[in-house]
């Protein structure tokens, strides 16, 4: 199985500060990752496919990069809006998730 | 537009069975995978199972695997999930999503269903 880890587990951060959120895998998935926000009580929502692509609607201050077995997640400048829980999930073999990155106040 | 409606959650005892309906409208359903994938209280997310567009293949997590059935019904645009021999940790929301393409990821995602195993 393939096991997916995410740091930092806690993101202290304020708005208008690029943050970044590494995802690593424990083998080989390829570009097949995926990158969801989730907020409390709510359903995860996409924002990136494919390691890099922006899902439709996605503000441009979030993109994605990576490949193989280390991706990041960054957003260029925060906004009030992102403060959130972001999970990856890899899709090469069946699904994983991340443990998940929570994005809070400095 | 795309909707996903999940129902069916509830309290339920251990060693118990449930069944877990999603309603999908907005896109061609008998084209498109759907997963369930689950959260328990506050805990991370959790993939359960997906089922290809035509039923015909389907995959489990490993928690699941054996208890768990996903299923289809095209004509009605609706995704199952059958839950057997229920456990405490098996007490989550559980979300149905449509996949993208190929047993991939979500690209919606409903608003989950409680389902909560206890005595």
């Amino acid at each position: 199985d393939i096991q997916m880890t995410q740091s930092p587990s806690t993101l202290s951060a304020s708005v208008g500060d690029r943050v970044t959120i590494t995802c690593r895998a424990s083998q080989s998935i390829s570009t097949s990752l995926a990158w969801y926000q989730q907020k409390p009580g709510k359903a995860p929502k996409l924002l990136i496919y494919d390691a890099s692509s922006l899902d439709s609607g996605v503000p441009s201050r979030f993109s994605g990069s990576g490949s193989a077995t280390e991706f990041t997640l960054t957003i260029s400048s925060l906004q009030p809006d992102d403060f959130a829980t972001y999970y990856c999930q890899q899709y090469n073999t069946y699904c994983t998730f991340g443990p998940g990155t929570t994005l809070d106040f400095k | 537009q795309v909707q996903v409606v999940e129902s069916g959650g509830g309290v339920v005892q251990p060693g118990r069975s449930l069944r877990l309906s999603c309603a999908a409208s907005g896109f061609s359903f008998s084209n498109f995978g759907m997963h369930w994938v689950r959260q328990a209280p506050g805990k991370g997310l959790e993939w359960v199972a997906v089922i290809s567009h035509d039923g015909n293949n389907k995959f489990y997590g490993d928690s699941v695997k054996g208890r768990f059935t996903i299923s289809r019904d095209n004509s009605k645009n609706m995704v199952y999930l059958q839950m057997n021999t229920l456990r405490t940790e098996d007490t989550a929301v559980y979300y149905c999503a449509k996949d993208a393409s190929g047993f991939s990821y979500g690209d919606y995602w409903g608003q989950g269903t409680l389902v909560t195993v206890s005595s």
